[in-house]
């Protein structure tokens, strides 16, 4: 089955570095959608990406999907204690409909 | 609008008790979907339905049952708890249409089997 994998499972920084984590699928994906889950809450939707190649930011969140449309990245500028949280990935599942399938998650720690 | 409201947050359970968690939105949402989420694992999806009268078993759908008898509810049972269904529990739904869109989760049911 379709299988989304995210690297690094975990990271550390200090408050002011940057943080990237990678997201990479088995399958070419029609689109890849990003989560954050703070500590003891629940998955909150960031933003879609659907075409080749794409690029948005949010402040200071960027997002880029690949060219091939099979991995994605997610890049934070200047981490705030804030951004502390699980990222999360998620592309449609082969089954269809709003079905999707999650990525394995990068817990980030955001050292003061 | 509530959301995506989930009962009971927590709870504590015997090896062979059946319990039902409670999952209920007010958006009007055709989809929704159970995962658990298990340190390391990320989000696996247990049971999915696309509307009432509609049901269907995702990634890991053992020892679980799901009904949709309406839009508004989906609640998960578990038939005979085992300690490996300790877990947190999310529900989520999302709106029908074109393509795939984002997911509104609750928030959460945290499940101990001892």
């Amino acid at each position: 089955g379709q299988q989304v994998m995210q690297i690094p499972q975990y990271q550390h920084v200090q408050e002011g570095e940057d943080f990237t984590t990678y997201c990479n699928s088995s399958t070419t994906l029609s689109n890849i959608q990003w989560y954050k889950q703070r500590p003891g809450g629940h998955p909150v939707f960031l933003i879609q990406l659907v075409k080749s190649g794409e690029v948005k930011k949010q402040k200071r969140l960027t997002f880029q999907f690949g060219e091939a449309k099979k991995n994605s990245s997610l890049h934070i500028t200047a981490t705030q204690t804030t951004d502390v949280g699980t990222y999360f990935c998620a592309g449609p599942d082969s089954g269809g409909y709003q079905k999707v399938t999650f990525g394995t998650g990068t817990k980030l720690q955001v050292i003061p | 609008n509530a959301g995506v409201t989930q009962t009971p947050k927590f709870q504590v359970l015997k090896t062979g008790q059946s319990m039902t968690l409670q999952c209920a939105q007010d958006m009007n949402h055709e989809y929704m979907s159970w995962y658990r989420q298990d340190p390391g694992m990320g989000l696996r999806l247990i049971h999915y339905s696309v509307g009432a009268g509609i049901t269907d078993q995702g990634e890991v759908p053992n020892g679980y049952n799901v009904s949709r008898s309406t839009t508004e509810d989906f609640p998960l049972r578990l038939l005979s708890a085992a300690p490996s269904q300790t877990s947190v529990y999310f529900c989520a739904s999302s709106p029908a249409g074109q393509g795939v869109h984002e997911q509104y989760f609750g928030p959460g049911t945290r499940l101990t089997v001892t």
